[in-house]
């Protein structure tokens, strides 16, 4: 079973300032792997999929890269509609999350 | 407008059984893949489980497997899961979320609100 691991925990940012989150897969997923922003009482909403393709209406400071074990998403400048909690995943397994919370 | 439309969540016995239901609109239901991914209070993601777009393919997470399936009806816009043999674990918020592709890529465009099945005593 692959078991995906995202860092930091936490992560304190400031509006307008750039967020790297980070995805790990504990082997090789290629690029099968997408990004979801969930705030607070809201479902999950797909941001990233195929590790770097924008879904319909994502803006362009949301970008997604990596292959293979190491993924990133980057929020180029924060606003603040995007605190939230980030998640990756690949397939049938989620990592357990990247809180971004306001600086 | 695509929605989702989850319901059936309640309060059910440890051993219990529920249906859960939901009501999809706004895109070709059976073009899609279906998936149930829940969210106990307070934690992460959980993917339950997988249907085709026809119904003739079904996957289940290992949690579930054996007490928990999904099924699905094209002339009613309807996603289903049967839950059987409900444990605390099972407690959580669940979703019902639309695949991107027809036999199940496993990326989520669309989510309902879910419904939320708490199995206490």
């Amino acid at each position: 079973e692959i078991v995906m691991t995202q860092s930091p925990a936490t992560l304190s940012v400031s509006p307008g300032e750039r967020a790297t989150l980070s995805c790990r897969a504990s082997q090789s997923v290629s690029s099968n792997l997408a990004w979801y922003q969930q705030k607070p009482g809201q479902a999950p909403r797909l941001l990233i999929y195929g590790a770097s393709t924008r879904a319909t209406g994502i803006p362009a400071r949301f970008s997604g890269s990596g292959s293979g074990t190491e993924f990133t998403l980057t929020i180029s400048s924060l606003q603040s509609e995007d605190f939230a909690v980030y998640y990756c995943q690949q397939r049938r397994t989620f990592g357990q999350g990247t809180k971004v919370e306001i600086k | 407008e695509v929605q989702l439309v989850e319901s059936g969540g309640v309060v059910v016995q440890p051993g219990g059984s529920l249906r859960l239901s939901c009501a999809a609109s706004g895109f070709t239901f059976d073009d899609y893949a279906m998936h149930w991914v829940r969210q106990a209070p307070g934690k992460g993601l959980e993917w339950v489980s997988l249907i085709s777009w026809d119904g003739g393919s079904t996957y289940y997470a290992d949690s579930v497997k054996g007490r928990f399936t999904i099924s699905r009806d094209n002339s009613k816009n309807s996603l289903y899961l049967q839950m059987n043999s409900l444990r605390a674990e099972d407690t959580a918020l669940y979703y019902c979320a639309k695949d991107i592709m027809d036999s199940g890529e496993y990326y989520f465009d669309y989510w309902g609100q879910g419904t939320l099945v708490t199995v206490s005593s």
